[in-house]
């Protein structure tokens, strides 16, 4: 069993739908859970950095943790197609600091 | 992507020969990490430097790849003798402190994207 794991998609909406993404993690010892976004040809940039579980809003991000289902999800409101991209989840190993990286679920918002 | 700068961006290079990838953290930054990210793959983690220090190379290959961040100027991630595997976006990130347990986000460059001819 992998350690993150993701949906690949393509996950396909139209414009202003919200779109829902989610990963689940095998070890429990996880604290700490981030949304990375990435566009094509370029580096993952972070988008939400959450600690424990419960939700964090920003615009329109939502992060939810669910750490008793070791399910982590990522709210897209008011979608644009902007928002069209590859997002990643991440965490953080509890000794040191080197992400585990789930593999990536693309996204497409249509006009 | 602003502040981690890598360089170059692409590199092309024949089998037998060796790769250099630079990477200049954001400022204020003092940790350095390299992942690979193969074709139709996820992003794995390589090395975690400190300067002038390695502090986990667990996902490093154990021949050929070798990765420094010196007292002065940018970390080196270097390949010698590339073969047709090693084609890939290689990128890094950085953070200002070390993560005790994930608490430091890392940021990250637009990569260096590797083709073995």
């Amino acid at each position: 069993q992998k350690e993150v794991e993701q949906d690949p998609g393509p996950l396909s909406v139209p414009e202003g739908a919200i779109v829902s993404l989610n990963c689940t993690y095998s070890n429990s010892a996880f604290q700490y859970f981030m949304w990375y976004r990435q566009y094509s040809r370029k580096g993952p940039e972070l988008l939400m950095y959450t600690y424990s579980s419960g939700n964090k809003e920003d615009g329109r991000f939502t992060a939810q943790v669910d750490k008793s289902s070791k399910y982590i999800s990522l709210f897209i409101r008011d979608s644009q197609p902007s928002d069209s991209a590859t997002y990643l989840c991440a965490i953080p190993k509890a000794a040191g600091n080197k992400l585990t990286f789930g593999g990536g679920t693309r996204v497409l918002v249509k006009p | 992507n602003a502040g981690v700068m890598q360089n170059p961006r692409h590199l092309v290079r024949r089998r037998g020969q060796e790769a250099r990838l630079r990477c200049s953290p954001m400022k204020g930054h003092s940790h350095v990490y390299w992942y690979r990210q193969l074709p139709e793959e996820g992003l794995k983690f390589m090395v975690y430097l400190q300067k002038e220090n390695i502090i986990d190379e667990s996902g490093m290959p154990k021949e050929r790849f070798s990765a420094e961040f010196p007292k002065e100027g940018p970390s080196i991630l270097r390949i010698q003798q590339v073969v047709r595997g090693d084609s890939a976006a290689y990128f890094c990130a950085s953070s200002p402190r070390a993560g005790d347990g994930g608490n430091q986000p890392q940021h990250f460059g637009d990569g260096t994207r590797l083709s073995i001819l």
